[in-house]
């Protein structure tokens, strides 16, 4: 099946540092893909879907200028958590969307944690 | 409103006994897809299998075998000869037309030996 690299997948930041997180689809172009956010034995919460090309759809409740989105190809999607703070530390995944729209490939998962 | 609704939070099975994961959701899109991922604790998402809302048959992918009953808005996942590594979260997940992917709470599913 199609892969998407998300890196890193551990990361531990200062409070008030930034925080970048790549995501890649290694062998297929993704036009949307999506940031999810999963708290300790919750769901995922969807934070934004990210569109080449074009701005990123947050959704509510998500800060757009805490969590800076940018889908600048059809291969690569960042998310950069701004201005850390210990309750940013969280488990942060991305999935890719592939053009048939049946399946969502997802990352490996980035654990942030911000001390 | 939920859109994703997982009634089990936990459940136990004994290994080689077949599982059934409930899950229904709500839309009122005509097209939509609908998504079951498994999650070990590493925290990986593995995409086990899909349904599309015109598809006119239940999607199986080996063991996996999706109970898709539209009228009821359903979409069970079932395991058969469930084994010890099938122990996870299980995910049910809904894909609208504009592309959203939202989950459901989850299912953690424990095997028993």
């Amino acid at each position: 099946g199609a892969v998407v690299s998300q890196h890193p997948s551990r990361v531990i930041c200062k409070s008030g540092t930034s925080v970048k997180i790549e995501c890649r689809s290694l062998d297929f172009q993704a036009t949307t893909m999506f940031w999810y956010r999963q708290f300790p034995k919750q769901s995922l919460m969807l934070m934004a879907t990210s569109n080449e090309g074009s701005k990123a759809t947050y959704e509510q409740g998500v800060e757009k200028d805490k969590f800076l989105i940018n889908h600048a190809s059809l291969t690569l999607s960042t998310l950069t958590v701004t201005s850390a703070h210990p309750e940013d530390s969280s488990f942060y995944i991305c999935s890719a969307l592939n053009v048939e729209n049946t399946e969502a490939f997802f990352g490996q998962g980035t654990r942030l944690t911000v001390v | 409103a939920q859109k994703i609704t997982q009634t089990q939070p936990g459940m136990f099975v004994q290994e080689k006994e077949a599982v059934t994961l409930d899950c229904t959701y709500d839309t009122s899109d005509p097209s939509y897809g609908l998504f079951w991922y498994k999650q070990p604790s590493s925290g990986e998402m593995i995409f086990l299998i899909y349904q599309g809302s015109y598809d006119q048959q239940n999607a199986t992918e080996g063991r996996y075998s999706l109970n898709f009953q539209k009228a009821r808005k359903s979409a069970n996942l079932v395991i058969s000869a469930s084994q010890l590594g099938d122990s996870a979260m299980y995910f049910c997940a809904m894909r609208e037309e504009d592309d959203k992917i939202i989950f459901g709470k989850g299912t953690r599913l424990h095997i028993l030996p």
